[in-house]
């Protein structure tokens, strides 16, 4: 299985601050990678799909880029409602594998 | 596009899982689309179950050392899993998923149920 390893496994950030979460996959999967947000109490969202393309509905301040093994997703002017944890995910080999979350929260 | 889980909230273990999903509002015979089942542990991560097509094309973890069988009735606008032999370690929510293949394999998980908490304990 691929594994996903992602950092920090916890943020904390301010309001209006840019943050970026690292994920690292255990070999080449291209731009495979999507990033989920994920609050308490509700299912995940998808933000980020294959590396760097914003989802349909998802605010421009969250972005994704990398290829290969090194991955960056980044929020640029965090906000209030954006504390949740947020996962990589890799599709380039079955089974699909997700980083283990990091879990952000407001300072 | 809904998708909404159904099924027990406690099993026994050594029992059988069964869950379903029935979606609304979409149709499920497009080529460009998998369901799949994902879970969630508590404090923890994310898991993907397997995903399958309205024709049966299938894939689902190794992981669940073939415990797990996922099934879909298109003509019903359900999908259904079943995991057998669960332990206290298959606690968890599930998540029923649509799962944006675009013709591909397993890919992108775009559309979410509200999940379902199983608490397995005798």
């Amino acid at each position: 299985d691929i594994q996903m390893t992602q950092s920090p496994s916890s943020l904390s950030a301010s309001v209006g601050d840019r943050l970026t979460i690292t994920c690292r996959a255990s070999q080449d999967i291209s731009k495979f990678v999507n990033w989920y947000q994920h609050k308490p109490g509700s299912a995940p969202r998808l933000l980020i799909y294959d590396a760097s393309n914003l989802e349909t509905g998802v605010p421009s301040r969250f972005s994704g880029s990398g290829s290969g093994t090194d991955f960056t997703f980044t929020i640029t002017g965090l906000q209030p409602e954006d504390i949740a944890t947020y996962y990589c995910q890799q599709f380039d080999h079955l089974p699909i594998t997700f980083g283990q979350g990091t879990r952000l929260d407001i300072k | 596009l809904q998708l909404h889980e159904s099924g027990p909230g406690r099993v026994k273990p050594s029992e059988t899982l069964t869950l379903t999903c029935t979606v609304s509002g979409f149709s499920m015979s497009s080529s460009d689309y998998y369901w799949a089942w994902i879970r969630h542990f508590p404090g923890k991560g994310l898991e993907w179950l397997g995903s399958i097509t309205h024709t049966w094309n299938s894939h689902d973890n190794p992981s669940l050392r073939s415990r797990f069988t996922i099934s879909v009735d298109p003509s019903k606008s359900q999908f259904s899993m079943r995991l057998n032999s669960v332990t206290a370690a298959d606690t968890a929510v599930y998540y029923c998923v649509r799962d944006r293949s675009n013709g591909w394999g397993p890919r992108a998980f775009d559309v979410w149920g509200q999940g379902t908490k199983v608490i397995v304990s005798s």
